[in-house]
């Protein structure tokens, strides 16, 4: 079946340094992919989205790549700051022409930043 | 900044109870969604809604579940009997256009712990 599920778990980083976390799926159709991030008793928080169609995007301190052919999917951190400890989840959605609205969640990455 | 507001925040119910989860999207979105995210586990699609009907729901969704539209603010998901594994955290979200491109603003959460 489908399936967007992450490659670790949890990651500990250094402030200051960047970090990458990342992201597979096996769904080929899937057209749009977001990054959220979810801190403790919060819901997702969008960061950084990406369509099928781009490789690459760029945020403020964010990049999300996409690699179609080997259905990966990273987010690039730069500078991490404390702020930045969280859970990230990356979510799949399928093509919107078939009328699918609904986001599919990977497993989720915990991220902690290292004072 | 707009917010989906949910209550309450903790429900803590009875097996075979009825429960009420509540959710005011922003005020400009019709487009409406109920997610679950059990303790540790990926979040999960349960229920798109619009223009007064489900649009998409998961297996999850079965018929101990209900969402509605009661007026002009609010959406609900009612969950008719409770079991023990219900509990979770459930996250409503709305957006103004419809998936994820339409910028999801998800709720805190509802944590929801049937005994």
């Amino acid at each position: 079946g489908e399936n967007v599920g992450l490659h670790l778990p949890t990651l500990s980083v250094q402030e200051g340094d960047n970090s990458i976390i990342n992201c597979a799926y096996s769904n080929s159709a899937s057209d749009y992919f977001i990054w959220y991030k979810q801190e403790s008793g919060k819901g997702p928080q969008f960061i950084i989205d990406i369509r099928s169609n781009m490789d690459k995007r760029q945020g403020q301190r964010v990049t999300v790549l996409l690699n179609k052919t080997v259905k990966h999917l990273s987010l690039q951190i730069a500078a991490t700051q404390p702020g930045d400890s969280a859970v990230y989840f990356c979510a799949e959605e399928g093509s919107l022409r078939f009328g699918n609205e609904k986001l599919t969640f990977g497993t989720g990455t915990r991220l902690t930043i290292i004072p | 900044e707009p917010e989906v507001t949910q209550t309450p925040s903790h429900q803590v119910t009875q097996m075979g109870q009825e429960v009420i989860l509540r959710c005011v999207p922003i005020s400009n979105h019709l487009y409406f969604y109920w997610y679950r995210q059990i303790l540790g586990q990926k979040v999960e699609f349960l229920v798109s809604f619009y223009n007064n009907e489900i649009s998409e729901k998961s297996e999850i969704f079965d018929d101990q579940f209900s969402v509605e539209r009661p007026d002009g603010s609010n959406f609900t998901l009612k969950i008719r009997s409770t079991k023990l594994e219900d509990s979770a955290m459930y996250f409503c979200a709305s957006s103004e256009r419809p998936g994820g491109a339409g910028g999801y603003t998800f709720g805190s959460g509802t944590r929801l712990t049937v005994v």
